[in-house]
């Protein structure tokens, strides 16, 4: 069965760049049936999808993200990474990473996240 | 894109059936299949209880269960238990490959 675990800053400071990296166990992450995204969720609220890669490398982004987003695969690793952008303090979320399978829009694995404030 | 509305809150009473809605637009849940729900406990990561409106993924408790009516998606959950007491929330595909979810629900057994 396949295992995500988070790793990154727990602290970036306004105006920075947060790079987070999801690291895969249990299986390949480029012949698995899934696509790995990355989900976030700010204090005492709900879920927010910020964007997924598919096996061939591409990626797909929230319109709301898109510009501030990049998420790359490290197929022999065995890892993908979350970059975000140009930080405020609205970025403080708990950010996990996911794999869906491809076809079902729906995140069947996750890992146990990993809390970033943004904050100087 | 705006959220998925849910209800804020529902609460039933132990062994009876509740249901939590999901409301979209015909540019999500009306127009794909692909509805998806998560319960998700305090301080623990989502569980997918319910995908492509009505597939129980394995090990779910056939409790659950999904259905969709227009723009509409729900989550029944039938012989409530204490341990369901917590946070569900709503995802939907809405095409160019984006999926938004539902603002949660926060379920209270009685």
């Amino acid at each position: 069965q396949m295992q995500l675990q988070e790793s990154g800053p727990g602290l970036v400071k306004p105006s920075e760049t947060l790079s987070l990296t999801c690291t895969v166990s249990g299986g390949s992450i480029s012949s698995s049936p899934y696509y790995w995204g990355w989900i976030r969720q700010p204090p005492g609220k709900g879920l927010e999808y910020i964007g997924y890669i598919r096996h061939s490398g591409s990626t797909f982004y929230s319109p709301s993200l898109k510009s501030r987003v990049t998420i790359s695969a490290y197929t022999s690793r065995s890892q993908f990474s979350l970059n975000l952008r140009s930080l405020t303090p609205a970025d403080t979320a708990m950010y996990y990473c996911g794999g869906a399978l491809d076809g079902t829009a729906a995140f069947q694995i996750w890992g146990q996240g990993t809390m970033v404030s943004v904050s100087s | 894109q705006s959220a998925l509305t849910q209800p804020a809150s529902v609460s039933g009473s132990l062994g009876q059936s509740i249901t939590i809605s999901c409301t979209g637009t015909t540019s999500d849940v009306g127009t794909y299949n692909l509805v998806s729900w998560y319960q998700q406990h305090p301080g623990k990561a989502p569980k997918l209880m319910i995908y492509e409106v009505t597939k129980r993924p394995s090990g779910v408790s056939n409790r659950f269960s999904g259905s969709k009516s227009g723009n509409t998606a729900s989550l029944t959950i039938s012989g409530l238990q204490a341990e369901d007491e917590t946070d569900y929330y709503c995802c939907s595909f809405v095409g160019d490959n984006t999926v938004i979810f539902g603002g949660g629900t926060k379920l209270t057994v009685l």
